[in-house]
């Protein structure tokens, strides 16, 4: 089975932390997302890696960055959390070798409150 | 640019009731299309896909079928269970990329 993990599930930090989340998979998937989900909003990409050291934009990247130093991990970075950026945040990860079908896999997410 | 439009919930049924949850999808090429659930405090979990269309996803007695000339694809069940209260949310994939629908939440009652 795929195994997505991610490294809290609930998260308190302070205005103005740096923050970090931790993503793991152990399926050797070459795809790796970050997406947040609010309320009435759904699933909004953040950001994805195709590659180690490799990342791109999605659709909300503002007031967060990544790093995929391995093939394994993806982790995401709030440089200075705010109180907007309270959210249930989600990892996935998919294999790219058919790119068009591909399945993503989830973690249980982590629950990241900003006071 | 491709997007997802899902019905909006909440929607709560009986249990045995019929499920429909409408969704229908806008895309330039040949997309696939997914149903995910979300059952409360865990991640996303594929529930079924289609790649192509006309075909049909299927799985734990939800099934959706790909209509290209609607640019649809609607979840049904014929009976669900309590243990279907959850949130569904429909996607497609052009490629890489995935696009969600704001997800329906689902509670079913005994």
């Amino acid at each position: 089975d795929v195994k997505v993990t991610q490294s809290s599930r609930y998260l308190v930090k302070r205005t103005g932390e740096k923050v970090f989340l931790e993503c793991v998979q152990d399926m050797d998937h070459e795809n790796m997302f970050w997406y947040r989900q609010d309320p009435g909003l759904g699933l909004r990409l953040i950001y994805f890696s195709y590659d180690v050291k490799m990342k791109e934009k999605g659709d909300i990247p503002e007031g967060y960055s990544v790093s995929r130093e391995k093939k394994e991990r993806f982790s995401l970075i709030l440089e200075s959390a705010s109180t907007n950026q309270t959210s249930m945040y989600l990892c996935a990860s998919s294999p790219q070798d058919l790119p068009r079908t591909d399945t993503q896999y989830f973690g249980p997410g982590t629950r990241l409150t900003v006071l | 640019g491709d997007s997802v439009t899902q019905m909006e919930g909440p929607v709560t049924l009986s249990e045995e009731a019929f499920l429909t949850i409408n969704c229908t999808y806008t895309a330039t090429g040949y997309p696939s299309l997914f149903w995910y659930v979300q059952y409360p405090g865990e991640g996303l979990q594929l529930l079924l896909k289609a790649t192509k269309a006309d075909d049909k996803g299927s799985n734990k007695g939800f099934e959706a079928t790909y209509r290209k000339e609607t640019t649809s694809f609607h979840l049904e069940k014929g009976s669900v269970q309590v243990s279907d209260s959850a949130v569904y949310f429909c996607a497609l994939s052009p490629g890489n990329q995935f696009y969600f629908g704001t997800g329906t939440s689902l509670t079913v009652i005994p």
